[in-house]
């Protein structure tokens, strides 16, 4: 079975540093990996995904992740964190390309960035 | 780009009644999948509805409390059923194109 750890509750990161939002998965077979992020009172806003090639991936906002096979990771990074980023960000994991498939997610992780 | 709207976006209802929530996606797609998400938790996949078909649900989750419909490729529905407090959650959908979720519907029973 499938599934998805983000090993920190709450994440605090002054304006201006970088930031990481950790993600761990556990899959059978390929994993097929996805950030998302939910404003408050916000539905859930796709920010990017990991099929196959190149492992740094990049996606809105400035976001980036970078898969890591041998240490079955994919977290989250922006260079420079802005106030607005503050949010809740979920990571997901599917084991099917084909999207017959649901999607498995992480408990969350809360983002908050400090001026 | 797929585009996915929720009705109601929210309500308020009262202990023992029913609500639908209407899932319409703007292209046909196979399969739509219906999420919770409790007061601050993640999303827990309801079950997974494919045209044509009964919908799969996943431990947990039974058909008589989380009926669903899908009359068509664009078209579903959920109803949260004899609704409790403990049902108060955002409900979701979403469908085979992973990066789209409806905006949600924010359900709260008093």
């Amino acid at each position: 079975a499938q599934s998805v750890a983000q090993p920190e509750d709450q994440v605090n990161v002054a304006e201006g540093n970088p930031l990481t939002v950790k993600c761990t998965y556990s899959v059978s077979g390929n994993p097929y990996l996805f950030w998302y992020v939910q404003y408050p009172n916000r539905g859930l806003q796709f920010l990017l995904k990991y099929i196959t090639g190149d492992n740094l991936v990049k996606g809105s906002y400035g976001f980036e992740a970078e898969f890591n096979k041998s240490q079955t990771s994919f977290h989250l990074k922006k260079p420079s964190a802005l106030v607005s980023d503050s949010a809740l960000y979920f990571c997901a994991v599917r084991e099917s390309l084909s999207g017959n498939t649901p999607l498995v997610f992480g408990k969350g992780t809360r983002l908050s960035v400090i001026a | 780009s797929a585009v996915i709207s929720q009705k109601p976006s929210r309500d308020i209802c009262q202990r023992g009644t029913s609500l639908t929530i209407q899932c319409q996606v703007d292209s046909q797609v196979t399969m739509m999948f219906w999420y919770r998400q409790q007061p601050g938790q993640s999303l827990t996949l309801i079950a997974t509805a494919n045209q044509g078909s009964e919908a799969t649900y996943e431990s947990g989750f039974v058909i008589d409390k989380f009926p669903i419909s899908r009359p068509n490729l664009t078209f579903s529905t959920l109803t949260v059923s004899n609704m409790s407090p403990e049902d108060s959650s955002i409900y979701l959908c979403s469908t085979d194109r992973e990066q789209f979720f409806g905006p949600g519907t924010r359900l709260t029973v008093l």
